[in-house]
């Protein structure tokens, strides 16, 4: 079975503050791809980063970065220097091309960790 | 527009009623998606659409939900005889070839 798992429910930092957002996941398929995505208060899933199984190379996009650890099964994101827009509910998510039952692609996701920064 | 929309954005029904979410994905994306998302966690799949076909709905609940998307566009999500087990936000996603999906707004439902 697949499973993500974000074991952070919530997270409050004080704005400037580097919050990491942790994410482990669970699946048998060798090929599979990682997202994470934002859900500010108007709910909107936005995306973020998609990563595929086979690339473990870190990024960075501006004050974000992702950190894919095969041998652990995680891929956690971090914000440096946190601003308050950064509030929101994040979400890790995990899908595997051709997936169980004809799926397609179908995204799992994890529960989410609501992050607060303070000004 | 140029993104996923979704209407009504709120729906409030009275339990039993039925009712019809819509779904307006992105121009030229052959692959649709329903997700349910109920408070305080992350959405869930009911189904999956390959332009008119849906290949995919193993996540619906019950025979009570009902997905179509008849000419491989607009697409409706219909729920008969809600439940207040139904209330949730209902997302829709559309996604073109093999990458990530774009997220409409979503319709949030509440059953009395």
């Amino acid at each position: 079975a697949q499973k993500v798992t974000q074991a952070q429910t919530e997270i409050s930092v004080v704005e400037k503050e580097d919050v990491t957002l942790d994410c482990v996941y669970e699946t048998r398929d060798t090929t599979y791809y990682l997202f994470w995505y934002k859900q500010p208060p108007s709910g909107e899933l936005v995306f973020l980063i998609r990563r595929n199984s086979f690339d473990e190379q870190n990024e960075i996009s501006g004050r974000y970065s992702w950190n894919f650890q095969k041998s652990t099964s995680s891929f956690n994101f971090t914000i440096t220097a946190s601003q308050v827009v950064d509030s929101a509910v994040y979400f890790c998510a995990l899908t595997s091309q051709g997936g169980y039952g004809g799926s397609q692609g179908n995204l799992i996701f994890g529960k989410g960790t609501k992050l607060s920064v303070k000004p | 527009g140029a993104g996923v929309s979704q209407s009504p954005r709120y729906k409030v029904a009275k339990r039993g009623q039925d009712v019809a979410l819509r779904c307006d994905p992105i121009s030229g994306h052959v692959s649709l998606f329903w997700y349910q998302q109920a408070l305080g966690q992350g959405p869930e799949f009911l189904t999956y659409f390959q332009n008119e076909a849906q290949l995919d709905k193993s996540g619906l609940p019950s025979d009570r939900f009902f997905a179509e998307r008849p000419e491989g566009s607009v697409s409706t999500l219909k729920i008969q005889r809600t439940q207040q087990e139904d209330s949730a936000v209902y997302l829709c996603a559309s996604r073109p070839a093999r990458n990530e999906q774009f997220f409409g707004p979503g319709t949030r439902l509440t059953v009395l």
